[in-house]
């Protein structure tokens, strides 16, 4: 089962960052969190991944609060090809990914 | 890097046909790969894991003589969906990873069955 919660849908205007929080209350101490997309029709995009520290690519940064018991991915200018419905998964190195509901996200232009 | 491919695209077929996705890791050797099940407005489903040279591993409610999973190389997986009927008619994905390294996703396959 999916051990995360996130907001069903968000709008961001283009060119804004897009801030999508996610809660994982339960996680535990070798769990993962990563992030990826899927955009319509298509195979799920990974974006990034991180344990503790707070990580950053070419596509996007993952905050995660020291607790842990929650996340924030962050595009830092979003485009509309970023629309897409962004899933955030906990999961330790041996383990499946279980997918939640995710974010639906709109860019608006 | 870390290319999944996934064939078909898309599969239109008869009612009491088996159906075959194959699944491929194109520049790496996935140790693991997993089929996914995806309705319409609907989140993935994990289906089953599978391991190079073992059998699969089914999810709860996912009947293993239905969906039948080869996993012969590093490289290659297939699903093959037996006897299809239109309940099987779904967005079916595969993804593949390396120890210790995040999943990669394909494409996903389109069947639909008439």
């Amino acid at each position: 089962d999916a051990k995360t919660t996130q907001p069903p849908s968000m709008d961001c205007a283009e060119g804004r960052a897009a801030n999508l929080p996610c809660n994982h209350s339960t996680i535990s101490g070798n769990e993962y969190v990563y992030w990826y997309r899927q955009i319509h029709s298509q195979g799920p995009q990974y974006i990034i991944h991180g344990l503790k520290n707070n990580e950053t690519n070419e596509m996007a940064s993952l905050i995660i609060t020291e607790d842990r018991k929650s996340s924030t991915l962050i595009l830092p200018h979003a485009t509309l090809r970023d629309t897409a419905v962004y899933y955030c998964i906990v999961r330790d190195t041996g383990n499946q990914f279980y997918f939640g509901t995710g974010t639906s996200l709109t860019v608006i232009p | 890097g870390a290319v999944v491919s996934q064939h078909p695209s898309w599969v239109i077929c008869k009612s009491g046909t088996s159906v075959k996705i194959e699944c491929r890791s194109l520049d790496f050797q996935a140790t693991t790969m997993f089929w996914y099940r995806q309705f319409p407005k609907q989140s993935l489903m994990l289906m089953a894991t599978s391991n190079e040279g073992s059998k699969a591993t089914y999810e709860q409610g996912v009947e293993k003589d239905k969906f039948l999973i080869n996993h012969a190389s590093l490289t290659l997986s297939t699903l093959t969906v037996t006897s299809a009927h239109p309940e099987d008619s779904s967005f079916y994905i595969c993804s593949a990873r390396q120890a210790h390294q995040p999943q990669h996703f394909g494409d996903g396959t389109r069947l639909s069955i008439l």
